[in-house]
């Protein structure tokens, strides 16, 4: 199942911040977030595992809920660097990560302007 | 250095014709999976494989087949059932064991233009 990514696309000025969310009708084993630039392959940013989790990466973190159905990507005092597209990918919780499948969303276009 | 690399970057065929896009990897990973990515549709899961001669389908494996001979491997064809061929083609690896969860690695990917 598809999750749902939003906004759909966000414009920024340089040093702004944005939100980007993923969610999930069903609990989630595990989400992956990527960064894709125009015409390169997708890049790892990072993994969250744990409900409740929260990870960094340097100006870049993400949350996990609780409830393990929602993950949220936060960028702070964006860079020009930043702009592409950013995908999550989710393992369901029935999946007990045993089949290293992910679904990804539609993706979120970023463009940070100076 | 260690990657993966997909061949060629951009392929052309006629209509009705079958295609093969080749993805190698030589980073020692034993899961290999295939993604076509459309504009709007985020990147889609065709095939993936887990082990040398053993693979799934994904979520849009209808007119693609794959092989899965060599750990460092994972071809893809593209067969003239596919209704819609045109789009861009990724090839991906990673680890895998439960204790090495992590990232998937991306090739730089296949344009295919079906004329």
């Amino acid at each position: 199942q598809q999750p749902v990514q939003s906004p759909q696309a966000v414009i920024l000025r340089e040093g702004e911040d944005a939100v980007i969310n993923c969610s999930s009708s069903k609990a989630l084993y595990s989400v992956h977030w990527y960064r894709q630039k125009h015409g390169e392959a997708p890049v790892f940013l990072m993994i969250l595992l744990k409900g409740g989790e929260q990870k960094g990466h340097e100006k870049i973190s993400a949350s996990f809920n609780e409830k393990k159905q929602q993950s949220s990507l936060y960028l702070t005092a964006s860079q020009l660097s930043y702009s592409g597209t950013y995908f999550c990918g989710t393992e369901p919780l029935t999946s007990g990560g045993s089949n290293y499948k992910l679904t990804f969303g539609k993706g979120t276009l970023l463009t940070v302007n100076p | 250095d260690g990657g993966i690399t997909q061949s060629p970057k951009y392929l052309f065929r006629k209509e009705g014709q079958n295609v093969t896009l080749s993805c190698e990897q030589n980073l020692n990973h034993d899961a290999m999976y295939w993604y076509r990515q459309d504009p709007g549709q985020g990147l889609r899961l065709i095939y993936y494989s887990q082990i040398v001669n053993d693979f799934q389908k994904g979520d849009i494996a209808e007119g693609y087949s794959v092989s899965r001979e060599k750990k460092e491997s994972f071809p893809l064809t593209v067969t003239s059932a596919q209704k819609n061929p045109t789009a861009f083609y990724l090839c991906a690896s990673s680890r895998r064991g439960p204790a090495l969860r992590g990232e998937q690695f991306f090739g730089p990917g296949t344009r295919l233009t079906v004329l």
